[in-house]
Formats: structure tokens, sequence, C-alpha cells
């Protein structure tokens, strides 16, 4: 079991946003630790998508963007593309024993 | 840009032990953290441990404590992941990944291996 919480799964037409959140507690997300979110298509390594919150790396599309608020986060994505059909993980710091680099269990997004 | 090339895929019996190698390259440093995540079939990401080469002071998740030993060969810029007393639970994709802090309370990986699959199976 994943110390951060997200969807499973979510889906969208071509062209629609979705927002996958991220679901942590007070002694990582809540204790502000910033969080971090990763795409992975099938069969590669994960890929750093959004840093800090809200920082994008160089490359990422700026129809990408992550918020943070209390004890929880959301990625946003905009404008849905054949190409985003991936699985995103949240990830951010903790200071109990289960840390200190934890992470979500992913979501599967599915362009329809 | 950084590089991080893994060694290759492994098939090991119940109860051996494993090493995967981490080669970096590129604008890094053996300053630069090095970490271990693996992923179960079908699952999340989970951290193991990590590494800051330099200093060869490396730290462990709880759950891997006493099973997994990471190390480094500075002069080479490898990375080492042992982990000992396998079982089929291990079975995995075993990622390294760089470290990176922007600002206290800003911990991420910014570079990542392509993966190693580990199978345990008898």
């Amino acid at each position: 079991q994943s110390v951060l919480t997200q969807p499973p799964s979510v889906s969208g037409a071509p062209g629609q946003t979705v927002t996958i959140s991220c679901t942590g507690s007070t002694s990582n997300i809540g204790a502000g630790f910033a969080v971090h979110w990763y795409q992975q298509l099938p069969g590669t390594a994960p890929r750093l998508l959004i840093y800090d919150n809200n920082s994008r790396p160089s490359g990422v599309p700026d129809r990408f963007s992550g918020s943070k608020s209390g004890t929880s986060a959301s990625l946003v994505l905009a404008g849905l593309q054949a190409e985003d059909e991936a699985t995103y993980f949240c990830q951010s710091y903790d200071t109990t024993q289960s840390g200190p680099w934890v992470f979500g269990g992913g979501t599967k997004v599915t362009v329809l | 840009q950084v590089h991080l090339v893994q060694s290759g895929a492994e098939v090991k019996k119940p109860g051996s032990s494993v090493r995967v190698s981490c080669k970096s390259s590129g604008a890094t440093s053996s300053s630069h953290p090095i970490s271990w995540v693996r992923q179960a079939p079908g699952q999340g990401l989970e951290w193991m441990g990590g590494i800051i080469p330099q200093f060869e002071a490396a730290n462990y998740a709880q759950k891997f404590q006493g099973r997994v030993t990471i190390t480094a060969d500075e002069s080479l810029n490898i990375v080492y992941l042992d982990l000992s007393s396998l079982t089929s639970e291990d079975t995995a994709i075993y990622f390294c990944a760089r470290e990176a802090t922007l600002a206290q309370g800003v911990y991420y990986f910014d570079f990542w291996g392509q993966g190693t699959l580990v199978t345990v199976s008898s």
C-alpha cells in the first residue's frame, strides 16, 4: 500500500482536461514537503514531469500543470493527446519510517 | 544532459543474491546522490535506498534494512545495488535515479536509468 493515494485510473477524450489527485498526510505533503510528478510510458522508465509542485523541466509542454494544497496535490492534463496515455506517479518526502522518499500508487491515464 | 545506464536483466534462484549496476555520465558529479527504486509487475514505485558516491554514505528504507547494500565506485562513476535472500516477491524492475535538491523540502529524482528486470524463480 502506497503512502500517497492516487486514483487507479482516469480517462478522457482527446482535447479534454483530466485531473489526477494525490493525497498524503501531515508527515509528508502536509508537513510542507513539495510534490513532484512523473510520467511513465509503457515499458519505459519514469520521467520527471513536474517538480516543486508546479514547475516544469524544459521540454515538458505547458498543458501539464501541478498544484498543492494542504495534504493533497493535483496534476492537470489539459488538451489531452494520444501520447499522454501513460501512468503518472506523485512523489514527496516523508518524516516517518515509511520514508523518506514516498510515492503514490500511480494513475493510468487512458485517452478514449 | 545526464545519462544513467544500468546492467542487463538477471534471473536468480530463491535464496540467492543479485547485483545491479548503474553507470552515470554527462553533466553530473559524485556529489549527487543516487537512489534505487523498484517496481514490481503492475505495481507502483518503491524507494529502496540511496548513496552519495563521493562520501560512500548510504541510507536504506526500513523495509530493506539488512538485506540491501548500496555501494559506489567513484573512479568508475558506478553505483551498485546488492540484494540478498531473494524471494519471488523481489521480482521487479530496478531503477537507479539521481536525486535532486532544489531547496529545503524540495527533493525529487531528475534523471532515471533505463531499468533492470530481476526475475526470481526456481
